[in-house]
């Protein structure tokens, strides 16, 4: 099992600019997440989908960032215009729905704003 | 949401028991405890959960209190790379998702 695969692991890009963040869950997980992670704020639920429906976007911080499922073995994280304050780490992670089971993370996505 | 509270920090020796403790006496009847761990530069990963009874798994045990409002992280011989920030967190009946306090970060000295 090659686990939560995230791309890319690094980014830096122009204030202004879009960024796409990608994830690939584990296989047969239903649940997946997105994180972000600063040095003052730690880490953040910003989405969370089960099956394919977002469930909970109350993280997410403005209406320039977007998340998308479109199937059960792919997601993206979209930040349309890019600010220098959003600066930070990404994480998705999966896991199978219920407090009886782990989350597996991935990598993360060390995005840079300038 | 049920609360958590974990000390700041910790030492330990290598080759050492490690035991971490966190209280959440606020914690609804039917959420697990979650134990994860994040080494430096990296994601954060699992290590264990329980509900009531003590669990043990390769990577360490988790001992739970009898009536549930606090447990202990158990590392039985530390290591160098055991040095990580570890999170306890209540999940899965009340709380929907993960959520990550600040953690304890643990020292392992050589």
């Amino acid at each position: 099992d090659a686990g939560v695969i995230q791309s890319p692991r690094h980014e830096v890009t122009e204030m202004g600019q879009e960024v796409t963040l990608r994830c690939k869950p584990i296989s047969g997980h239903n649940s997946l997440f997105w994180y972000r992670q600063t040095m003052m704020r730690g880490l953040e639920l910003l989405i969370y989908f089960n099956n394919n429906v977002p469930i909970d976007d109350s993280g997410m911080p403005e209406d320039r960032f977007s998340a998308k499922m479109p199937n059960a073995s792919f997601s993206t994280l979209k930040i349309q215009p890019s600010e220098p304050r959003d600066s930070a780490v990404y994480f998705c992670a999966s896991s199978h729905t219920g407090g009886g089971y782990g989350y597996t993370f991935g990598s993360g996505t060390r995005l840079t704003v300038v | 949401d049920a609360k958590t509270t974990q000390p700041n920090s910790m030492e330990s020796n290598e080759e050492e028991p490690v035991h971490l403790p966190c209280n959440h006496s606020t914690i609804s009847g039917t959420d697990y405890i979650h134990w994860y761990r994040q080494l430096p530069s990296q994601g954060p990963e699992y290590v264990i959960h329980g509900l009531t009874s003590n669990v043990n798994n390769r990577m360490a045990s988790l001992a739970i209190a009898e009536d549930r409002k606090s447990s202990t992280l158990i590392l039985h011989r530390a290591t160098l790379r055991d040095a990580a920030v570890y999170y306890c967190i209540p999940y899965g009946g009340s709380q929907g998702n993960l959520i990550f306090g600040k953690g304890t970060k643990l020292s392992v000295k050589p």
